[in-house]
């Protein structure tokens, strides 16, 4: 299974909504990523996770927050976004490493749209 | 810091042509290189990898790519394209050793006439 899920698929929100993007692997995978995308663009990491620690933070604002629960499982907590945040957000994971090939696999994404 | 340049923004060609698509990269110690591809409404999905070894390394749905480490390239290649090859395709590298988080090209938009 070289599966990365991704829920919801799409998220439309207000600026003053919370909401929450979901990601999750199977694959023992121990490294975990946030990619952004806007429109003709290409991928822009924002979070690494390794080993549920969270090991890259690229600078992103504060109305995004990562969570790592466990290993499997990589959260996207979204608060206060302006519509300049809508995008396709990619979650990605490799095994880790020495632990594997250096491969990222990439979830569908979600299209969040904000109002 | 890393860079990646892809130096074709949209490429058409027609149903048979061949397919070239450069891309070098700028970083001052060892990488892995990887080709992805962006069907349309679709996510990322691995074409092929370098890292290590024989510098051509065949990739799925007939692509290749070879790595030429003295021009810092990577260039992707397919003798043959169909209509449905048309899609982005972004060059990608990390470097050994690191968390592997990827830097991308700008990607290349591949129109194929049928």
């Amino acid at each position: 299974d070289t599966e990365v899920t991704q829920t919801p698929k799409h998220l439309v929100m207000g600026m003053t909504n919370k909401k929450s993007l979901k990601c999750e692997q199977h694959m023992g995978h121990r490294a975990m990523y946030w990619y952004k995308q806007k429109a003709k663009k290409p991928p822009e990491l924002m979070f690494v996770y390794s080993y549920e620690k969270l090991s890259i933070n690229e600078s992103v604002p504060s109305r995004f927050s990562p969570e790592c629960p466990n290993s499997s499982l990589l959260n996207l907590h979204l608060h206060a976004l302006q519509p300049e945040d809508s995008a396709l957000y990619l979650c990605a994971s490799n095994p880790g490493q020495g632990r594997g090939p250096d491969t990222q696999y990439f979830g569908p994404g979600t299209r969040l749209t904000v109002l | 810091a890393q860079s990646v340049s892809q130096h074709n923004h949209h490429v058409i060609l027609s149903e048979a042509a061949s397919l070239e698509l450069g891309c070098n990269y700028s970083y001052g110690g060892t990488v892995n290189l990887f080709w992805y591809v962006q069907y349309p409404g679709q996510h990322l999905q691995l074409l092929l990898k370098y890292f290590s070894g024989d510098p051509l390394v065949k990739g799925i749905k007939g692509f290749e790519a070879e790595f030429i480490k003295s021009k810092f390239s990577f260039n992707l290649r397919k003798p043959s394209v169909q209509w449905s090859d048309t899609a982005e395709y972004f060059c990608a590298v990390n470097a050994k050793g690191s968390q592997g988080n990827l830097i991308f090209g700008k990607g290349t938009k591949l129109s194929v006439k049928p």
